[in-house]
């Protein structure tokens, strides 16, 4: 069974700081890794997609993947209120997103 | 922009009623795809669809699912003979291809909420 695996949290952030999370997966042959945002009762919106081994920047986030240890993360740098929200680790095989169960995060002003 | 618009927002049905669930892809998308949540759980994948036929499936996907393409624009779900724990949020998401970078990127709609009573 190919699996996804995040902590669950919740992942308490004050205000401005830096927020960490992270997601291993198994499936070896995956090429295509993918941060979604969701907030309650909403759909999976797309964060950051990354390909290659290294980080990638966009704003405020930044996603690093590391193919040989099996491990994606993604930083959220000055943590807003309006990042409060539960963040999905997705990874693609064949077509399909494989997700994992999501880490909720919590901004506190 | 381009977004997969999905109706109804909530279906609400007996148990053993079939419904259909409606999906707008974005309109230069090739691939389509159904997922479920159900509350509190994990975002799963139930089909991948392609040129008409379906690519992929989960074993979720049992012989009471279908999915369509009736015209150019829609793409559906049905649930033949709904049963209690077919109740969850069901989102359609769509991409233009299946490999290549950001060609692959899936974008969902806001999904249906399904209350099977």
């Amino acid at each position: 069974q190919k699996e996804v695996e995040q902590n669950s949290g919740p992942l308490s952030v004050p205000e401005g700081a830096i927020a960490s999370l992270n997601c291993t997966y198994s499936d070896r042959g995956s090429q295509s890794f993918f941060w979604y945002r969701q907030y309650s009762g909403k759909s999976p919106e797309l964060i950051m997609s990354i390909y290659s081994n290294g980080d990638k920047e966009d704003g405020r986030f930044t996603a690093q993947l590391n193919k040989a240890s099996q491990y994606v993360s993604l930083l959220i740098r000055d943590s807003q209120p309006s990042d409060s929200a539960t963040y999905l680790c997705a990874v693609n095989g064949r077509g399909k997103l494989q997700f994992g169960a999501g880490t909720q995060v919590v901004v506190t002003p | 922009e381009p977004e997969v618009t999905q109706t109804p927002s909530h279906q609400v049905t007996q148990m053993g009623q079939e419904v259909i669930l409606r999906c707008v892809p974005i309109s230069n998308h090739l691939y389509f795809y159904w997922y479920r949540q159900i509350l509190g759980q994990k975002v799963e994948f139930l089909v991948s669809f392609y040129n008409n036929e379906i690519s992929e499936k989960s074993e979720i996907f049992d012989d009471q699912f279908s999915v369509e393409r009736p015209d150019g624009s829609n793409f559906t779900l049905k649930i033949r003979s709904t049963k209690l724990e077919d109740s969850a949020m069901y989102f359609c998401a769509s991409s233009m291809g299946t490999g290549g970078r950001n060609k692959n990127i899936q974008y969902f709609g806001a999904g249906t909420r399904l209350s099977v009573l």
